[in-house]
């Protein structure tokens, strides 16, 4: 079964600061690997996703991640942290097995802290 | 565009009481649904999805069940609810019937007291 897994429960950085959120998958085959963040109370919104082809994915709000195979990551990178930044982050990879219906595993979260 | 409705968005319980929450979905048909409960610095665990009406898959067993009475509406409910159920409640859906961005509702947070 596949699992994943974000070694940082919670990360402090400056307002300006680049930041860098870890995220280690375990699956059989190739993944599909997707970054999502979430405000306090609210659901869930993709940042961005990777299927195939280039390991470097953009999405929204000026972030980025990195498929890397060889080390089973997919660490979410932004140059410069801003406030509104401040939100859990989530990995997820998806299931793609015939009867698996594209579930999605996903990390326990990665709180993101910004100081002014 | 495509919309997700969840309902209510707090709901307090005593426990041993019954639960249901709903869920609706917008602008697209047969799309895939997924219950997700969160608890407190444990990600999302995924409870129930569903690839149809009628079609209800159990990941987690316990005293929660689902229901699809409709191509976009799925339901989660309880006989008698228990402490353990508090958490905050996600229905999301999917298209397609591979891996595919799941787009998600904005959540019922459910205390059992």
């Amino acid at each position: 079964a596949q699992s994943v897994t974000q070694p940082d429960i919670h990360i402090t950085v400056s307002e300006g600061a680049s930041l860098e959120l870890r995220c280690n998958y375990s699956y059989g085959a190739t993944p599909y690997l997707f970054w999502y963040v979430q405000s306090p109370g609210q659901g869930l919104q993709l940042l961005l996703k990777y299927f195939s082809g280039d390991t470097l994915v953009q999405g929204i709000k000026g972030f980025e991640a990195e498929f890397k195979r060889s080390q089973s990551s997919f660490n979410l990178r932004k140059p410069s942290v801003h406030w509104s930044d401040a939100a859990e982050y989530f990995c997820a990879v998806g299931d793609a097995g015939g009867t698996s219906y594209g579930k999605l595993t996903f990390g326990q979260g990665t709180i993101l802290t910004v100081h002014p | 565009s495509q919309t997700i409705h969840q309902w209510p968005a707090t709901l307090v319980q005593p426990v041993g009481s019954p639960l249901s929450l709903e869920c609706t979905v917008e602008g697209t048909s047969n799309p895939n649904l997924y219950w997700y409960r969160q608890a407190a610095g444990r990600g999302l665990q995924l409870l129930f999805y569903s690839v149809g009406i009628g079609q209800i898959s159990s990941e987690v067993p316990q005293n929660l069940s689902a229901s699809r009475p409709q191509d976009r509406q799925f339901i989660l409910s309880s006989k008698k609810l228990l402490l353990s159920d508090s958490g905050f409640y996600l229905c999301a859906w999917s298209a397609g019937q591979g891996v595919d961005e799941q787009y998600f509702g904005p959540g019922t947070r459910l205390t059992v007291t």
